[in-house]
């Protein structure tokens, strides 16, 4: 079945450290990728998003992710995590259904 | 642009209440989605319309739920009877035909407690 994984429930970093977030996927071909990002008590905003050719590909707030089709894997990374960045990350994938399956979510916290 | 608008934001009913849930799509997109986000189950699709036509109900978990489009500006989600499992944040999304797998724009959600 087609699924979406990310390992990490909480991770917490310090102020100005880098950040990467892991996610996995589970397709019979590789499907599109995305990251949203969620603060509490609001919807969903799409980061960033992945369909083919440039593996390394640029969203907003400074964030980027890597799509490596031999690991099966899509990670969004900060260079320098800022406090506002702390919220719930969601990595999603759809196949050509249209239908966008979710990972469980990584929840980041951020040290002063 | 206003984005997808969700109504109402909190909702609070007792357990065999009918509850509706309320969602006006961005102008021009014609995918329209509903999940529902739990602590224990992540984010579930429940179902998607095209065009106004259901296309994949498969999500909805029981004959409880039924959603409608009746047109291209508005779409319900209705729970009836609601029991207290079905407290959760339900989202709504939408997005344009063409540039579906471009992503999807969500509304704020609406938080329901089933009492």
């Amino acid at each position: 079945a087609q699924s979406v994984t990310q390992p990490d429930i909480h991770i917490t970093v310090s102020e100005g450290a880098s950040l990467e977030l892991r996610c996995n996927y589970s397709y019979g071909a590789t499907p599109y990728l995305f990251w949203y990002v969620q603060s509490p008590g609001q919807g969903l905003q799409l980061l960033l998003k992945y369909f083919s050719g440039d593996t390394l590909v640029q969203g907003i707030k400074g964030f980027e992710a890597e799509f490596k089709r031999s690991q099966s894997s899509f990670n969004l990374r900060k260079p320098s995590v800022h406090w506002s960045d702390a919220a719930e990350y969601f990595c999603a994938a759809m196949d050509s259904s249209y239908k966008l399956i979710f990972g469980s979510g990584t929840r980041l916290l951020v040290r002063p | 642009d206003a984005g997808v608008i969700q109504s109402p934001r909190h909702e609070v009913t007792e357990m065999g209440q009918e509850v509706t849930l309320r969602c006006k799509p961005i102008s021009g997109h014609d995918y329209l989605f509903w999940y529902r986000q739990t602590m224990m189950r992540g984010l579930e699709l429940l179902i998607y319309f095209n065009n106004n036509v259901p296309i994949d109900d498969s999500g909805m978990p029981e004959d409880r739920f039924s959603a409608k489009m009746p047109n291209a500006s508005f779409s319900t989600l209705k729970i009836q009877p609601s029991e207290p499992r079905d407290s959760a944040v339900y989202f709504c999304a939408s997005s344009p035909e063409g540039a579906v797998n471009y992503g999807y724009t969500f509304g704020s959600g609406t938080r329901l407690t089933v009492v």
